[in-house]
């Protein structure tokens, strides 16, 4: 049983090109998590998505990033224009269903280098 | 503001030792998670205590949970150097955002 695969691992990308993450939630999850983590710190919560919808979006900087979990296939986080402060490891996370909730699992991450 | 503050930052010990790691929080919550994060890899969920228990074990190791100090701990005995890591609690808010909110971690060293 697969977990939550993330690709790419490693990107890296000039300023002002555009970024592009993907997140397979684990078999039977419907509900995906996007977390930013800089170096030598926490992970700040960006977005809840289930399918076609984004239910939380409160962490997501207006302008530049996007999330979508379409019906079928897997979830982006889109980051357009990156700027060297987008430099970071993005992690998807997912649950199967929210109940009073239970653990998130977690990919290994996607570390995105902004030069 | 971030939910979770950890306290100490950082850690190191000897191998054999116990480790404590402790969270602060803010608002009320559901429960409260602790996770692993080994380094450069993804976070690793270690155990969940709800908002109406006082202590859990797990293996080696207890979490405690105080909420009408809105804290908890995390004590790993007999440790080893495979628990080197950094350590994050993560808490759910009762009201609102159906999310996890994470605080800032423990990095914690085992010497051998």
């Amino acid at each position: 049983n697969a977990g939550v695969m993330q690709n790419p691992r490693h990107l890296v990308r000039r300023r002002g090109q555009e970024a592009r993450l993907r997140c397979s939630p684990m078999k039977g999850h419907s509900h995906v998590y996007w977390y930013r983590q800089l170096p030598e710190e926490g992970l700040k919560f960006m977005v809840y998505l289930q399918k076609e919808n984004i239910i939380d979006e409160s962490g997501m900087p207006k302008e530049r990033f996007s999330a979508e979990f379409p019906k079928e296939g897997p979830s982006i986080l889109r980051i357009q224009q990156v700027v060297r402060g987008d430099s970071a490891a993005y992690f998807c996370a997912s649950s199967p269903k929210w109940q009073n909730t239970g653990e998130l699992f977690f990919g290994e991450g996607s570390r995105l280098t902004v030069l | 503001s971030q939910q979770g503050e950890e306290d100490p930052q950082a850690l190191s010990i000897q191998e054999g030792e116990n480790a404590t790691m402790n969270c602060s929080y803010k608002t009320s919550i559901n429960n409260l998670q602790w996770y692993r994060q080994n380094s450069g890899r993804g976070l690793v969920h270690l155990i969940l205590i709800r908002s109406n228990e006082r202590e859990k074990h797990s293996g080696r190791l207890r979490v405690t949970l105080d909420t009408s100090k809105k804290s908890s701990s995390l004590l790993i005995t007999a440790s080893r150097a495979a628990d080197t890591a950094s350590y994050f609690c993560a808490t759910e808010a009762i009201r609102g955002a159906q999310k996890l909110v994470f605080g800032q971690g423990t990095r914690l060293t085992i010497n051998p």
